[in-house]
């Protein structure tokens, strides 16, 4: 497939252990963020999302930290799989309709 | 289908050509949204209908850009007089409620290259 990105900060990380991919954000205001998966030749896949209410939020494997003292945010990603791997969007929203994704980091699973 | 279905997947235009991209959302979704994608890049917003009104253009970039949805089903993106920047990924997207709060479900995107 074509590549969404060919020179993405890149991470990676071996088949079965924890993956930590970050985020700055750029808006004080945002309140609600989420996290895209978006795989070669194909659109973002929402992942979990967290409003600006929470610090922490755990979905199935994932888990989304919220530090709005320093505007970052994390994504956990447990055991890893090479189905994991693609590159992944944060996204703000500050009670508009649009989302301001970030740049993207790319996961690559080596077994 | 269950998804968002966009058409075409691949298109190439001569610098100057109208281009049309669709957007076939899921049944019964509210909101549609428009996205540009770069190359190395995140998705960046175009424009928002909820049902047939479009209630933001505000990041189309040019006069030539144009999108409607007047059923509030299916939505257009009309590029006009194409020009090698316009070159990009173009993503649509749908969810349920107004807003672009909650799940979107994207399509898989339309690849436009202009030569």
């Amino acid at each position: 497939g074509e590549s969404v990105g060919l020179h993405l900060p890149t991470l990676s990380v071996q088949e079965g252990d924890n993956s930590i991919i970050n985020c700055a954000y750029s808006n004080s205001a945002s309140d609600y963020f989420i996290w895209y998966k978006q795989e070669s030749g194909k659109g973002p896949q929402f992942i979990i999302d967290i409003r600006s209410n929470m610090d922490k939020r755990q979905g199935q494997r994932v888990t989304v930290l919220l530090n709005k003292t320093v505007k970052h945010l994390s994504l956990q990603i447990a055991a890893t799989q090479p189905g994991d791997s693609a590159v992944y969007f944060c996204a703000e929203n500050t009670d508009t309709d649009k989302l301001i994704f970030g740049t993207g980091t790319r996961l690559q699973v080596f077994p | 289908g269950a998804g968002v279905s966009q058409s075409p997947r691949y298109k190439v235009a001569k610098r100057g050509q109208d281009v049309a991209l669709r957007c076939d959302p899921i049944s019964g979704h509210v909101s549609l949204f428009w996205y540009q994608q770069a190359l190395g890049q995140g998705p960046e917003f175009l424009t928002y209908f909820q049902n047939e009104a479009q209630l933001d253009k505000s990041g189309l970039p040019s006069d030539r850009f144009f999108a409607e949805r007047p059923e509030g089903s299916v939505s257009t993106l009309k590029i006009q007089r194409t020009q090698q920047e316009d070159s990009a990924v173009y993503l649509c997207a749908s969810s349920e409620s107004g807003g672009a709060v909650g799940e979107l479900f994207f399509g898989e995107g339309s690849r436009l290259t202009v030569l």
